[in-house]
């Protein structure tokens, strides 16, 4: 099993819908979660970190954590164009030391 | 403002060449990080360091070596560098573990 697994996509969601995008990871004592957004020939940038199981929220952005299960999700409400782009969910594992692995991201088409 | 900054965004190289790569962070964080993207493969690690003059290998350390002589730079150097090595670079810093990473513009190295 890959460290970190993301479906590719795209997912295509109409303007205003929301969008829920999904990432799972191997055990490995992980402890901390990110989701980067990047736009195409631009480097990632962070939008969401969690660090707990349960929800987190900013703005139009929602993360969601469960250990247990060993899923992390990015739910963006009332979808717009412009958050069209690759979403790359990060974990850091406390087993390697300070090692950030990404997945491989999910292309998000919002089509208005 | 978080600033991560790498030495070029554009470069071409020949096969056998002693490639550099800088990066510099002005946000005193401990840990540095290289990853190159790739269409397909996303981002994978090459080395990371967490401290002055410490390094450790990622995913992919093969045909790199990297250096951290002060804490604000980290440097990636491609030993001999080959056609398989064309890739985009990614540096990144993050504050200490657990905290989220932030990157530079990214390198876009051409090996011919």
């Amino acid at each position: 099993q890959k460290e970190v697994e993301q479906n590719s996509g795209p997912l295509s969601v109409p303007e205003g819908a929301i969008a829920s995008l999904n990432c799972t990871y191997s055990d490995r004592g992980s402890q901390s979660f990110f989701w980067y957004r990047q736009y195409s020939g631009k480097s990632p940038e962070l939008i969401m970190f969690i660090y707990s199981n349960g929800d987190k929220e900013d703005g139009r952005f929602t993360a969601q954590l469960n250990k247990a299960s060993q899923y992390v999700s990015l739910l963006i409400r009332d979808s717009q164009p412009s958050d069209s782009a690759t979403y790359l969910c990060a974990v850091q594992f406390m087993e390697y030391g300070n090692k950030l692995v990404f997945g491989a991201g999910t292309i998000l088409r919002v089509k208005s | 403002d978080v600033k991560v900054t790498q030495s070029s965004r554009y470069l071409v190289k020949r096969t056998g060449e002693k490639v550099f790569l800088e990066c510099v962070q002005d946000m005193d964080h401990e840990n540095m990080f290289w990853y190159r993207q790739d269409p397909g493969l996303g981002l994978r690690l090459i080395y990371f360091s967490y401290d002055v003059k410490m390094k450790e290998k990622g995913d992919i350390p093969e045909g790199y070596s990297v250096s951290r002589e002060k804490k604000e730079r980290f440097s990636l150097i491609l030993e001999s560098a080959s056609t398989n090595q064309t890739s985009m670079y990614l540096c990144a810093s993050s504050r200490i573990t657990g905290r989220a990473a932030f990157f530079g513009q990214g390198t876009r190295l051409t090996v011919v």
